[in-house]
């Protein structure tokens, strides 16, 4: 099962920043948060990953709380084409394991 | 550089019926995994192949499955006999084989059966 929790939806306006956030209270130290995304009827997408340090790429920000309980993906300037499910990973089984995906978010960016 | 291909982008089949999906990774990934959502389901992992070796079968749904990948380059994933409850879209990834703790999976564009 997911060891991870979002909420079913979000909207957003575009231009503004999108916060999506996860709960992953059942943490191990060593696992990590990865971010992955689905636009519609294509596959999973990689965003970004992170530890316990925040962590920022050319398409997002992630921010994992102090005691790695929860995290916020931030899409800094959401467009139309960001609109997607997205989906908070905790990773098992190292940097080869499998990824165990959960319902995710469906985000949906509006004009 | 070609992302992960799958073929056939669609099949309707029908139950009882055998077909085969096949998954191209990116050259060089030594790792290959396969994933499928069912209808209203969360993507679900099904089977991790290192080069030619099933690394991880945990999450084969059952022995109608069968994946190989002789070679170690393109996976094949045969049902066999198709069942209603087997359709949904089927998702194949690919990552290199490193010691980071960056390994990304790409995805494929997956592969959209239907079983009647």
């Amino acid at each position: 099962d997911a060891k991870t929790t979002q909420p079913p939806s979000m909207d957003c306006a575009e231009g503004r920043a999108a916060n999506l956030p996860c709960n992953h209270s059942t943490i191990s130290g060593n696992e990590y948060v990865y971010w992955y995304r689905q636009i519609h009827s294509q596959g999973p997408q990689y965003i970004i990953h992170g530890l316990k340090n925040n962590e920022t790429n050319e398409m997002a920000s992630l921010i994992i709380t102090e005691d790695r309980k929860s995290s916020t993906l931030i899409l800094p300037h959401a467009t139309l084409r960001d609109t997607a499910v997205y989906y908070c990973i905790v990773r098992v089984g190292g940097s080869q394991g499998n990824l165990i995906f959960g319902k995710g978010t469906k985000l949906s960016v509006k004009p | 550089e070609a992302g992960v291909t799958q073929f056939p982008s669609h099949s309707v089949i029908e139950k009882g019926q055998t077909v085969t999906l096949r998954c191209d990774p990116i050259s060089g990934h030594d790792n290959l995994y396969w994933y499928r959502r069912v209808m209203g389901k969360e993507i679900k992992f099904l089977l991790h192949f290192v080069k030619e070796s099933k690394q991880d079968e945990s999450g084969m749904p059952n022995n109608r499955f069968l994946a190989e990948r002789t070679g170690g380059t393109y996976s094949t994933l045969k049902v066999q006999p198709a069942e209603l409850e087997d359709s949904g879209v089927y998702f194949c990834a690919s990552s290199p084989l490193l010691a980071s703790t960056y390994n990304e999976q790409f995805f494929g564009p997956g592969t959209r059966l239907t079983v009647l």
